[in-house]
This record gives C-alpha cells, structure tokens and sequence, in this order.
C-alpha cells in the first residue's frame, strides 16, 4: 500500500529561524512527488513538482529537494507570512490512470 | 492563471437531505477530482473525471456520486446525507492525465445536522 509520512506534525520557529519539513514514502512507481501550501479555510497552493532523486525546485525562502525515499522542504529564514500547513503528495501510476496520495501535512508557525 | 470555483464556501444541511456541490474550472482542463479533507486523516480522494462523461472511483466513493456534462463543470452528489459527511469539500482539476499537478478551488465546508 501507498504511504506518505510528514514530520513533524507542527513546528514553531522564530522569524529567521531556519528549519526542514520531511515528507517520506513508501510507493511502488513514483511518478512525481508535490509539496502544497495550505492556509487555514483555502484550497491547497501548489508550490513544486520534483520528478527524480537529486531534483531541487526554489521558490523565494523555500527549497525542496527529493531522494528516493524521501523529499525535504527547506525553508530559509522564515517570515510570519510563510505560517500555513504544508502538504506533500505522491503521484502513483493506478492501473489505467493516476491519483495523488498525500499525506496529513505540517502545521508551521512563524513567530516574530 | 488557474481558477477553480466551488459554489459554496459554506453550507448547512439536515440529515437525510441530498445535496450538491458544485466545481467550475476555466483553463480547459480535462481531469477534475473531488476530495474531502478532515483532520488527522488528510486529503482523501472521493472520485474523479478523465473526461466529459467520465468517471472513476477514488479511495471513498461510497455515500458520493458525481456529474460531469460539461468539461468545465465536476459536480458531487451526497444522496442522503448523513453526519458522518460532515467535512471540507476540496475540488481540483489538472490539464491532463500526462501532468500531474492538480490546482485547487477553495473549499465548501460543509456541516450536517
């Protein structure tokens, strides 16, 4: 069965304080791994798709990074504004088509 | 820009009702997904659309069903409503089968009494 792991489940950090959010997985033919942004009461933002181990995408403070096991969302000297809950999701080939799997996210909150 | 719309952004209903939800997406896209999101448990996929006319079951199907006559429009049907439905409704739709990243509405909340 597929699975999606986010760790932690919530994080604190204070305004510049740098930290990385784990999405890990267990999948029998990745076709793509997707990390979303999620505020309270809205539909998750798309923010990246990583395709191969060793693939980085970077928008602004964030970076994601993907192994074969595992995909990191670094997030660099955070603002208030990057406080959300932050999704990651796995694209699986299901016989005749395919579906995301996400897992249940990280809470991140940005403290001045 | 993407732009996907859900007809409600709240809604209340008695047990036993039925109900719609309502998904309209303006890019053309070919797939469109319905989900319902509920804490601790994630986003789960309820059923999607390759197609006009099209449909699939996803990972909870049961309770549901869907209507796609028009490309732009995915609707979700509850038949009977029942407390258990209680939940955030999240519509997406995605280019085509070939890409894989799928763009979100913005929600229904829905509540049954």
């Amino acid at each position: 069965e597929d699975q999606v792991t986010q760790s932690p489940e919530a994080l604190r950090l204070q305004e510049g304080e740098s930290s990385s959010l784990n999405c890990s997985y267990t999948v029998s033919g990745l076709r793509g791994l997707f990390w979303y942004r999620q505020d309270p009461g809205k539909g998750p933002e798309f923010l990246f798709t990583l395709y191969s181990a060793g693939e980085e995408k970077e928008k602004e403070r964030l970076k994601a990074t993907l192994t074969k096991k595992e995909s990191f969302l670094h997030i660099t000297a955070p603002k208030p504004e990057d406080s959300a809950t932050y999704l990651c999701a796995v694209r699986v080939l299901t016989g005749g088509g395919n579906k995301l799997t996400f897992g249940t996210g990280t809470q991140l909150k940005v403290e001045l | 820009d993407v732009k996907v719309t859900q007809s409600s952004r709240y809604l209340v209903k008695r047990t036993g009702e039925k109900v719609f939800l309502e998904c309209v997406q303006d890019m053309d896209h070919e797939n469109m997904f319905w989900y319902r999101q509920d804490p601790g448990l994630g986003l789960r996929l309820i059923y999607f659309s390759y197609d006009v006319k099209m449909k699939e079951k996803g990972d909870i199907p049961e309770g549901y069903s869907v209507s796609r006559e028009k490309k732009e429009r995915f609707s979700l049907i509850l038949e009977s409503a029942s407390t258990n439905q209680t939940s955030m409704y999240l519509c997406a739709s995605r280019r085509t089968s070939s890409h894989g990243e799928q763009y979100f509405g913005p929600g229904t909340r829905l509540t049954v009494t």
